[in-house]
């Protein structure tokens, strides 16, 4: 059984910190990682992929891949009150018919003003 | 360029009723997924086309639901009879894939129906 694994939270941080989030997946033929961002009541918005071992950074959001160890971790700089939603993180293989993803539960991220 | 579209947005039945979703996934998008999300999870697939053709199903309730793409293009999700526990929000999600490496399923979802079984 393919799993995808997070802190449910909540992850509470003051305006302007920077907001760490992490994800473990069980399956190592795992070749594509997003994250995705979820506002209550409303449906997933891709916010990251990442594809290769390191650092990936996109604006305020660096996405961080490590297969080795099976974690791949988002990280949002100076916070705002805005990026208070909950936060997806999925793993899947590569396209073709191996293209569905496995997604966590989530975690709540609440950045207090 | 437009969104993936679906309808419709909430849906209220009772049990034992039947009911019926569509999606129409973004323009060129050969590959068409239908998710369920139950509060407080994360969606879990429940069927996967590529064109008209499925790919995956492996955790669709078949007994109670059935989904279709005839024309490869938009796709409806039916459920008969539903249950209590079928109350979630569907979700229509789209992906253009190519073939072998480097065809990453980047996939995008449209706005969810959300669904109440009393």
């Amino acid at each position: 059984q393919k799993e995808v694994e997070q802190n449910s939270g909540p992850l509470s941080v003051p305006e302007g910190a920077i907001a760490s989030l992490n994800c473990t997946y069980s399956d190592r033929g795992s070749q594509s990682f997003f994250w995705y961002r979820q506002y209550s009541g409303k449906s997933p918005e891709l916010i990251m992929s990442i594809y290769s071992n390191g650092d990936k950074e996109d604006g305020r959001f660096t996405a961080q891949l490590n297969k080795a160890s099976q974690y791949v971790s988002l990280l949002i700089r100076d916070s705002q009150p805005s990026d208070s939603a909950t936060y997806l993180c999925a793993v899947g293989n590569y396209g073709g018919s191996q293209g569905n993803l496995i997604f966590g539960k989530g975690t709540k991220l609440s950045v207090k003003p | 360029e437009a969104g993936v579209a679906q309808s419709p947005r909430y849906k209220i039945i009772e049990k034992r009723q039947s009911v019926a979703f569509w999606c129409n996934p973004i323009s060129g998008h050969a590959t068409l997924y239908w998710y369920q999300q139950i509060l407080g999870q994360g969606p879990k697939l429940l069927i996967q086309f590529q064109n008209n053709g499925v790919v995956d199903d492996s955790q669709l309730p078949k007994d109670r639901f059935s989904a279709e793409r005839l024309k490869g293009v938009d796709s409806t999700l039916k459920i008969q009879p539903a249950k209590l526990e079928d109350s979630a929000v569907y979700l229509c999600a789209s992906s253009f894939v190519g073939q072998g490496r480097g065809s990453y399923n980047e996939q995008f979802f449209g706005p969810g129906t959300r669904l109440t079984v009393l």
